[in-house]
């Protein structure tokens, strides 16, 4: 079965530095990744995908994730972080033989401090 | 935007008790889902419907049912709700695989 790692459970970091969030995922087939946030009493939201073509894919407020497919990861970075990007993060891969279903990673947890 | 509702945001439930967790979708999506979420844990697959009347386990569907009576309904039934059922839990909906998932903003549930 497919899984996804997600290497580190907590990141802190201080304001307006970069930051790099890990995963790893499992799958050797043709798979779907995706980047979601998770803010403080909320459910997740989608901040990023990627389907197929260009292995960067951005995200409207500074994300950006590539897919490195020998490596099976799917890195989210940003250049400079604000204390508004504290929340924690979930990385989930689809595909393979799961169908339809998204596999997700454990969390990691985006501590921005100024 | 497609909405994902979940009927309550907070729930305390006794021991034993049968709870039920319900989620509308406005979207007409073919596919919803039930995760429970956990600290250190991430998301875990309950159960997931990929239409009406259907239903599929997940990975831990055990003290768990659901139903899907109508496309835009899925509830998650706790027949006798227990404490390690304390959590919270996301339902989520989606029209294909490769658009993702829309989810509800989650109910916390506390079992006592």
């Amino acid at each position: 079965a497919q899984s996804v790692t997600q290497l580190d459970s907590q990141v802190p970091v201080f304001e307006e530095a970069p930051v790099e969030l890990r995963c790893n995922y499992s799958s050797s087939v043709s798979v779907y990744l995706f980047w979601y946030v998770q803010y403080p009493n909320q459910g997740l939201q989608l901040l990023l995908k990627y389907l197929s073509g260009s292995t960067l894919v951005e995200s409207i407020n500074g994300f950006e994730a590539e897919f490195n497919k020998s490596q099976t990861s799917f890195h989210l970075r940003k250049p400079s972080v604000h204390i508004s990007d504290t929340a924690e993060y979930f990385c989930a891969v689809s595909g393979g033989n799961q169908g339809g279903k998204l596999i997700f990673g454990q969390g990691t947890e985006l501590s921005v401090k100024p | 935007d497609v909405k994902v509702t979940q009927s309550s945001r907070y729930l305390v439930k006794r021991t034993g008790e049968k709870v039920f967790l319900e989620c509308v979708q406005d979207m007409d999506h073919e596919n919803m889902f039930w995760y429970r979420q956990d600290p250190g844990l991430g998301l875990r697959l309950i159960y997931f419907s990929y239409d009406v009347k259907m239903k599929e386990k997940g990975d831990i569907p055990e003290g768990y049912s659901v139903s899907r009576e109508k496309k835009e309904r899925f509830s998650l039934i706790l027949e006798s709700a227990s404490t390690n059922q304390t959590s919270m839990y996301l339902c989520a909906s989606s029209l294909a695989r490769a658009r993702g998932y829309t989810f509800g903003s989650g109910t916390r549930l506390t079992v006592v």
